[in-house]
């Protein structure tokens, strides 16, 4: 059982390309979710779908965007990369009210951006 | 709106010791709160959880109380191991935050044998 899947697991760009991350899970979970993790911030969100078809911003939507392809993947889009965006990227999932049920984590992106 | 705070790491014990990693909460309602355990190189794994008031999560010896009255979830260990290094985040989870969980800033216990 796989759980949470991300690629790649490590990537380095340079400012002003783009990338996508894809995240998938098969624990037919209907909610997913992207986070960031910064030195000392801890984790913050980007952006999350709470079941197939919906997506909204979270805490730091800003130089991002998302598609819930369909219920096991939900892609993270980096259109500009900045310098501000080198970061380790996570993906989460969990089966309905998430507030209120544990997430599951996929093992990060750890994106470079020179 | 919703907020978690945890101590400051780096928490540095000895084998054998006794650990406390505070964390405290603000938040309306009656929320869920969860540790998470972060080890090198991979991503969150869920530790624990308590879902009402006075809850007590426990998982690998592990264990912290929901207290309502002083809006805390210390996590607590009797005797830690050299396995125990990792990165430590308290959560929580409410009906007014969609579905959303908000992280502590998270705590880095080391262990030295």
């Amino acid at each position: 059982n796989a759980g949470v899947t991300q690629t790649p697991k490590f990537q380095v760009l340079k400012t002003g390309q783009s990338m996508t991350l894809q995240c998938a899970q098969d624990m037919n979970h209907n909610s997913m979710y992207w986070y960031r993790q910064d030195p000392g911030m801890g984790l913050r969100l980007i952006y999350y779908s709470a079941s197939e078809g919906t997506t909204d911003k979270g805490e730091v939507p800003n130089g991002y965007n998302v598609s819930r392809l369909n219920k096991r993947e939900f892609s993270l889009r980096l259109e500009s990369a900045a310098p501000s965006q080198t970061s380790v990227y996570f993906c989460a999932s969990t089966t309905g009210t998430g507030g209120y049920q544990p997430q599951h984590f996929g093992d990060g992106t750890r994106l470079s951006i020179l | 709106g919703n907020s978690v705070t945890q101590m400051e790491g780096p928490v540095t014990l000895s084998e054998e010791a006794f650990l406390t990693i505070n964390c405290t909460y603000t938040a309306t309602g009656y929320p869920s709160l969860f540790w998470y355990v972060q080890y090198p190189g991979e991503g969150l794994q869920l530790l624990l959880k308590a879902t009402k008031a006075d809850d007590k999560g426990s998982n690998k010896g592990f264990e912290a109380t929901y207290r309502k009255e002083t809006t805390s979830f210390h996590l607590e260990k009797g005797s830690v191991q050299v396995s125990d290094s990792a990165v430590y985040f308290c959560a929580l989870g409410a009906s007014n935050a969609g579905n959303m969980l908000t992280f502590g800033g998270g705590t880095r216990l080391m262990v030295k044998p």
